[in-house]
C-alpha cells in the first residue's frame, strides 16, 4: 500500500448506528487531518493531529469523535449522526504540521446517513 | 482575513483548447504558500503544486504551468492543449503563519473537456 489509505469506501447508516472510518497512512508524515467535503460547500477542516496530539479542532459536533492511536492510523468515531452529515470524509497527512508542507489525500469514504 | 476566491465555479472547454483557472488569494502575512489540487471524480484530491511567497518564478510541468503574482495576489493555473483526463475539480489553497499546516481552500473551479 503507498500514500494514504481509507476505509470504508462507502459507507450507508442510520441514525442510531455508531461506525468508525479508518485512515492508514504509508508516507511517514507527522501529522493527519480529518476535512468534510458536501456538496457545494468549500472543504471544511475537522479535526488535525501532530505526533498524535489533537491541535485543532473546529467545532466539530461531538457526535464526531477522532482517533489517533499512532502517527500511521487515524479514525473518526461516529454515532447519532445527522443527514446533514452525510458528506465525503477525506483524510489527508503531510510531513509536520507547518505552513510549508503540503498535504497528501486519501480517496474518501462516502458517508451517506439515513 | 486569509481566504482563497475561485470566482470561476465551472468551465467547459472543447478538447485541445487551452484553459486557465484563476485563484486570487488574501493574507497579510507575507510569508505563505499557495498550492493547487486536482480531485477527479474518484474523489481524492491530488497534489499539484506548492509555491511559497518568496518566488514568484512562474513554473510548468508538461502541459501544466501556473503564474504567481503577488502585484495582483493571483496563483492562475493554466492547462495546455486540454485533454478529457483534465476533467476534475481544481482547487486552489493558502496556508500563513497563522494557520500551522492548515490549509484554506478556495471552493473549486470544476472543468469539463469535452471530446
Amino acid at each position: 500500500e503507498t500514500g494514504v489509505t481509507q476505509t470504508p469506501r462507502h459507507l450507508v447508516m442510520g441514525m442510531t448506528n455508531k461506525k468508525s472510518l479508518k485512515c492508514e497512512q504509508h508516507l511517514g508524515h507527522n501529522a493527519m487531518y480529518w476535512y468534510k467535503q458536501s456538496a457545494k460547500k468549500p472543504l471544511e477542516l475537522m479535526f488535525v493531529y501532530s505526533l498524535e496530539e489533537r491541535v485543532e479542532n473546529n467545532s466539530v459536533p461531538s457526535r464526531f469523535s477522532p482517533e489517533c492511536p499512532n502517527s500511521s492510523h487515524l479514525f473518526l468515531h461516529l454515532h447519532t449522526l445527522q443527514p446533514e452529515d452525510s458528506a465525503l470524509y477525506l483524510c489527508a497527512s503531510s510531513q509536520d504540521w507547518d505552513l510549508s508542507y503540503e498535504q497528501y489525500f486519501g480517496p474518501g469514504t462516502r458517508l451517506t446517513v439515513t | 482575513a486569509q481566504k482563497v476566491t475561485q470566482a470561476q465555479t465551472e468551465i467547459s472547454v472543447v478538447e485541445k483548447e487551452d484553459v486557465t483557472l484563476d485563484c486570487v488569494y488574501e493574507t497579510r502575512d507575507t510569508t505563505y504558500y499557495l498550492f493547487w489540487y486536482k480531485q477527479p471524480p474518484s474523489g481524492e484530491l491530488v497534489f499539484l503544486i506548492r509555491r511559497n511567497s518568496f518566488d514568484e518564478q512562474n513554473e510548468i510541468s508538461g502541459r501544466y504551468s501556473w503564474n504567481f503574482q503577488k502585484s495582483t495576489s493571483s496563483f492562475n493555473f493554466t492547462i495546455t492543449a486540454s485533454q478529457v483526463v483534465d476533467s476534475a475539480v481544481y482547487f486552489c489553497a493558502l496556508s500563513y503563519g497563522g494557520s500551522q499546516g492548515n490549509l484554506i481552500f478556495g471552493k473549486g473551479t470544476k472543468l469539463s473537456v469535452k471530446p
